[in-house]
């Protein structure tokens, strides 16, 4: 049963535009949502983060929204650049559960077209 | 901060051997270590969880006799794959977790790709 659900797993846009990334979870009790960037044969790389208080967090070009009725958290990247090229994955982890272990998606390829 | 590495960055033997692969915390200290594993195309597949100074825990259907992990100190953390196969081979990651209440974020080695003949 797979916890975090990454339903697109591509996602083609052009340059200066924005793009979209979706996930989905199923454990209620997942708090804490994580988003990274992975480029092929490298580790992925922290992104943005947002807990379970919070609705809405920004960091630059970068924008997570969580929607907890929904189970559902996005990230936004405006206005998307061809370095933003990418897999992007969504994690989440609950705090009451074992060492903070993440649950990953299978990841989102981002392509940006200049 | 946070940068954590890992050596080798690749690594090819031949079937039988072992391979360790080591994973450090360059500039923070981290009580807990993670074991990944990507397949080709797949998702972070959590291998194990690597607490310092105690056993790994390991996810279901992961064999701990055949990835031993050795957590010595709070920035560093082994993986030995034992009697290597082919099917081993993959691109194994590693990562590090600052986290506590309210928090988590784990950073994460730039892999190591076993190859194994």
């Amino acid at each position: 049963d797979q916890q975090v659900k990454q339903n697109s797993p591509s996602l083609s846009v052009q340059e200066g535009r924005i793009s979209i990334l979706n996930c989905d979870y199923t454990n209620s009790m997942f708090d804490y949502f994580l988003w990274y960037k992975k480029y092929p044969a490298e580790g992925p790389t922290f992104l943005i983060s947002i807990s379970s208080i919070k609705d809405k967090n920004e960091d630059g070009r970068f924008t997570v929204f969580l929607n907890k009725s929904a189970k559902h958290l996005s990230l936004h990247i405006v206005p998307s650049q061809p370095g933003d090229s990418a897999v992007y994955f969504c994690a989440a982890s609950a705090s009451g559960g074992s060492n903070y272990k993440l649950t990953f998606g299978k990841g989102t390829l981002l392509t940006v077209n200049p | 901060g946070a940068v954590v590495s890992q050596h080798p960055s690749r690594v090819i033997c031949k079937s039988g051997t072992s391979v360790k692969i080591e994973c450090r915390s360059l500039d923070f200290q981290a009580t807990t270590m993670f074991w990944y594993r990507q397949f080709p195309k797949k998702s972070l597949m959590l291998m194990a969880t690597s607490n310092e100074g105690s056993k790994a825990t390991y996810e279901q259907g992961v064999e701990k006799d055949k990835f031993l992990i050795n957590h010595a100190s709070l920035t560093l953390s082994t993986l030995t794959v034992t009697s290597a196969h082919p099917e081993d081979s993959s691109f194994y990651i590693c990562s590090a977790s600052v986290a506590g209440p309210g928090y988590n974020e784990q950073f994460f080695g730039p892999g190591t790709r076993l190859t194994v003949l």
